[in-house]
């Protein structure tokens, strides 16, 4: 069974600071994707990453994908009250995605 | 907007009942793709349609069941019922069908909030 552990789960930060979301597994995947969900809504694509090493940027969103291709790593810069949601990570592979728990990132004005 | 249609938004019944939750894809996509998040498992892959046929299994209970018809829309049909079914239910629709080395982007819709009591 393939297993992806997401870390912090929980994760609250004050408007303009850094952070860095993590997402681990054990498992080789042939893409890693990141989407954010707010609540009473479906996710939402963010990036999908294929190739490792790669690393991705949307505005002040970096994303990055393991060399092994078994970890990711979002890292969001200067944390705006809009960025507050959950942010799942989900490794493809065998037709389907496999998703982490997510962190649930607050950020304070 | 993703595009991904679901009917009901909320859907409240008694244990025991059985239901039907519909999601129509978004435009020319035709690999759809069911989900259940619950807030202890997160979300959970149950079962994934290309093109009329099922495609990939996950972890789906025998007392749900799935189909795609030829228009392409979906219904997911859960019965006998039980408190532990409460859960919102996600639709998501791709263009392709995926592959063992390749990866498909999931368009999700709005859910469907199941509530058994």
């Amino acid at each position: 069974t393939q297993l992806l552990e997401q870390s912090p789960q929980f994760l609250s930060i004050q408007e303009g600071e850094n952070l860095t979301v993590y997402c681990n597994s054990s498992s080789v995947f042939s893409s890693l994707q990141w989407y954010r969900q707010e609540p009473g809504e479906g996710p939402v694509l963010l990036v999908t990453v294929v190739t490792g090493g790669e690393v991705k940027k949307l505005k002040r969103l970096t994303f990055q994908f393991g060399d092994a291709r078994k970890d990711s790593s979002l890292h969001i810069t200067a944390a705006q009250p809009g960025d507050t949601g959950l942010y799942l990570c989900a490794g493809g592979s065998n037709y389907k995605l496999t998703f982490g728990k997510g962190t649930l990132l607050t950020v304070n004005p | 907007d993703s595009g991904v249609t679901q009917t009901p938004k909320h859907l409240i019944t008694a244990t025991g009942q059985r239901v039907t939750l519909r999601c129509s894809p978004r435009s020319g996509d035709l690999s759809v793709y069911w989900y259940q998040q619950s807030l202890d498992q997160g979300l959970q892959f149950l079962i994934q349609y290309y093109n009329g046929e099922e495609r990939a299994k996950g972890n789906i209970l025998e007392r749900f069941s799935a189909q795609q018809f030829p228009d392409l829309h979906s219904e997911l049909n859960l019965s006998s019922l039980e408190l532990g079914d409460s859960a919102l239910y996600f639709c998501a629709s791709s263009l392709s069908p995926g592959s063992a080395n390749s990866y498909n982007e999931q368009f999700f819709g709005p859910g469907t909030r199941l509530t058994v009591l």
